[in-house]
């Protein structure tokens, strides 16, 4: 066990629709990214934040926002939903603004009909 | 091009067999990361390689780091079963907005 928690594990939703994902860092982690893992396109990064603000930018599409609150849990954010944006999606966390070690939640598993 | 190219993408090798991943990237960077995938699992970070030169080791598993030849590999000492797993290496473009990119993953597969 990373420490680090996602909600939900499994997601099925419709195209058009919004989704939030939630990932909680590990106890004294500042940062959290998020990933996104598909067949198709890999394992690819998607943004980062540290300590409520927005480090760096990967891979994020317009329609996907990112946010982290105050007590460091971040939500990631995903409108207009197409079939390709089924995908597992990972958060991480780590202790500080340089990325290093990371520890990854389990993912969460968003199957868009 | 942020690119960053892993090979080989498959391997199947017999257990007690040494072996070598190979991961190159297109442009400077000084910090790159070896991660481990089983099936269905998460990710699970192996080593954090820091500045050329750099090797790490944790028992059968070696990684070290050539900036100078934008290299990294991952070396297997005598593959026992329990490796099984997918590899992924990545490397942080500190001068591209600290993009982080993924290498495609090196399936392995070790027979018994």
């Amino acid at each position: 066990d990373s420490g680090v928690t996602q909600t939900p594990k499994h997601l099925i939703t419709a195209t058009g629709q919004r989704v939030t994902l939630r990932c909680s860092p590990r106890s004294g982690d500042l940062s959290v990214y998020w990933y996104q893992q598909s067949l198709d396109q890999g394992l690819q990064f998607l943004i980062h934040y540290y300590n409520g603000e927005e480090r760096a930018k990967g891979n994020i599409l317009e329609r996907f926002s990112a946010q982290q609150f105050p007590d460091l849990h971040s939500e990631l954010n995903l409108s207009s939903l197409e079939l390709g944006d089924s995908a597992l999606y990972f958060c991480a966390s780590s202790v500080g603004v340089r990325v290093e070690t990371q520890y990854f939640g389990p993912g969460t598993r968003l199957l868009v009909l | 091009e942020l690119k960053v190219e892993q090979n080989p993408l498959f391997l199947s090798m017999q257990e007690g067999k040494n072996y070598t991943i190979y991961c190159n990237y297109s442009t400077t960077s000084d910090r790159l990361y070896w991660y481990r995938q089983d099936p269905g699992k998460s990710l699970e970070s192996l080593f954090v390689l820091l500045s050329n030169g750099a090797v790490k080791q944790e028992g059968r598993l070696m990684a070290s780091l050539d900036t100078k030849a934008r290299l990294s590999t991952l070396h297997i000492t005598a593959a026992v079963h329990d490796l099984s797993a997918t590899y992924f290496c990545a490397v942080l473009f500190m001068n591209s907005d600290d993009k982080i990119i993924f290498g495609k993953g090196t399936r392995l597969h070790i027979l018994p």
